[in-house]
């Protein structure tokens, strides 16, 4: 069984301060990870994943995640965060070769950046 | 290019009832999943359709449907609605289906029972 732990329901950051939301996981074998956000009333939206490589990846509006294997963490970090970041951030993983493609996500941090 | 399609965008059913939803995945798109997600809570899989077949269901009753059309349209359905269906349901579609590809997301629709 695959499984998504957010330990944070919420973070709070000063704008223009980095942020980062947290997020570890657990799979049987090798994962995919995502990280996706969700603004009000609207559907989710795919920030980054990680399939292999390079354990740092980056994506949309400056976004990057951190791949830790040891750790099974798959943290989202920015340098500078902006008030439009104020969202609901979900961390998703997927087991590599299971067969189906069910994504599992997590509950979700909220972040709100501070002006 | 359009984005996945959800429709309707909310719907307000008492228990007991039958409701269907639909979703049109974005165009050159094979693959559908469909997700519940309860107010504070992660979206929860549902089912995934690829190529008009069911290639995963989730931990959901059989009270809970779903079928893929030859347009690679999807609609899922729900019968005897409880209270507890009240929810966000989310339609994903990707590409090909396979594990490594994001899934793009509609905007759902909001289910209330009264």
């Amino acid at each position: 069984a695959q499984s998504v732990a957010q330990p944070e329901d919420q973070v709070n950051v000063a704008e223009g301060n980095p942020l980062t939301v947290k997020c570890t996981y657990s799979v049987s074998g090798n994962p995919y990870l995502f990280w996706y956000v969700q603004y009000p009333n609207r559907g989710l939206q795919f920030l980054l994943k990680y399939i292999t490589g390079d354990n740092l990846v980056k994506g949309s509006y400056g976004f990057e995640a951190e791949f830790n294997k040891s750790q099974t963490s798959f943290h989202l970090k920015k340098p500078s965060a902006l008030v439009s970041d104020s969202a609901l951030y979900f961390c998703a993983v997927r087991e590599r070769g299971a067969g189906s493609y069910q994504l599992t996500f997590g509950k979700g941090t909220k972040l709100s950046v501070i002006p | 290019d359009a984005g996945v399609t959800q429709s309707p965008t909310h719907l307000i059913k008492t228990r007991g009832q039958q409701v269907t939803l639909r979703c049109s995945p974005i165009s050159g798109h094979k693959s559908v999943s469909w997700y519940q997600q309860v107010l504070g809570q992660g979206p929860q899989f549902i089912f995934q359709y690829y190529e008009k077949e069911e290639r995963g269901r989730g931990n959901f009753p059989d009270r809970f449907s779903a079928r893929q059309f030859p347009n690679y349209s999807s609609e899922l359905n729900v019968n005897a609605l409880l209270l507890g269906d009240s929810a966000l349901y989310l339609c994903a579609s990707s590409l090909m289906g396979q594990g490594n590809q994001p899934q793009h997301f509609g905007d759902g629709t909001r289910l209330s029972i009264l």
